[in-house]
């Protein structure tokens, strides 16, 4: 059973529009987050959330929304997809407590913006 | 200032050398832990370890050894006897007590070449 799991896999579209990425963790964590790699293999933390709220908001163009409608779930929106937004996303989850413990993340998403 | 350093961006060995891949870090809390993740060509990322600050002792897990030295702030990985399998990219990551986040290094490209 994957433990995260992230879909589509690869997603490919133009410029303008506007697309989700699904992120759904059955390991019981209370935390999620949302990684972007770009083409240098850079981890850049973009969101987390703990229970449902934002905990972390990183500097990212507001046309990046992420939605959690439980604990298992956070997925995140792109709207007006620009060239730059390119990359590998990650969706990751960990149990939530003083320093934190190790992130599991999901596959990856592969988004190519053309 | 970044926090975690990995100087060594990419490296290259020859199978069944030994490789050491290093880690440097920065934080002025006296809790914290390390983490070390594997990022093979497929691309997913592997969680391998975690390390508190409490405890220095080093780790082996088969051909994987850990060296962790608060005096240095550094927490290398060893690969003995290294196999075309260990090609990857690994990361080096930090968590503090105070704050949510982790903190990613920029990753070290191993190649393994038979």
């Amino acid at each position: 059973d994957t433990a995260v799991s992230q879909t589509p896999k690869y997603l490919v579209t133009q410029m303008g529009n506007d697309k989700s990425i699904k992120c759904e963790q059955n390991l019981g964590h209370d935390t999620m987050y949302w990684y972007k790699q770009d083409s240098k293999k850079f981890l850049k933390i973009m969101f987390s959330y703990n229970n449902k709220e934002l905990i972390i908001n990183e500097t990212v163009p507001n046309r990046f929304s992420p939605k959690s409608p439980d604990k298992a779930h956070l997925n995140l929106h792109i709207n007006s997809l620009e060239l730059g937004d390119s990359a590998v996303y990650f969706c990751a989850s960990s149990r939530f407590g003083q320093g934190l413990v190790e992130q599991y993340f999901g596959p990856g998403t592969r988004l190519t913006v053309t | 200032a970044q926090k975690v350093t990995q100087a060594q961006t990419e490296i290259s060995v020859v199978e069944k050398e030994d490789v050491t891949l290093d880690c440097v870090y920065e934080t002025r809390d006296t809790t914290y832990y390390l983490f070390w993740y594997k990022q093979p060509p497929s691309g997913e990322l592997v969680f391998l370890i975690r390390r508190n600050s409490f405890d220095e002792q080093n780790e082996i897990s088969g051909r994987y050894s850990w060296n962790f030295q608060k005096s240095t702030s550094s927490f290398n990985f060893t690969i003995t006897a290294s196999q075309v399998v260990d090609s990857a990219v690994y990361f080096c990551a930090l968590s503090e007590r105070e704050g949510n986040q982790f903190y990613f290094g920029t990753g070290t490209s191993l190649t393994v070449i038979p």
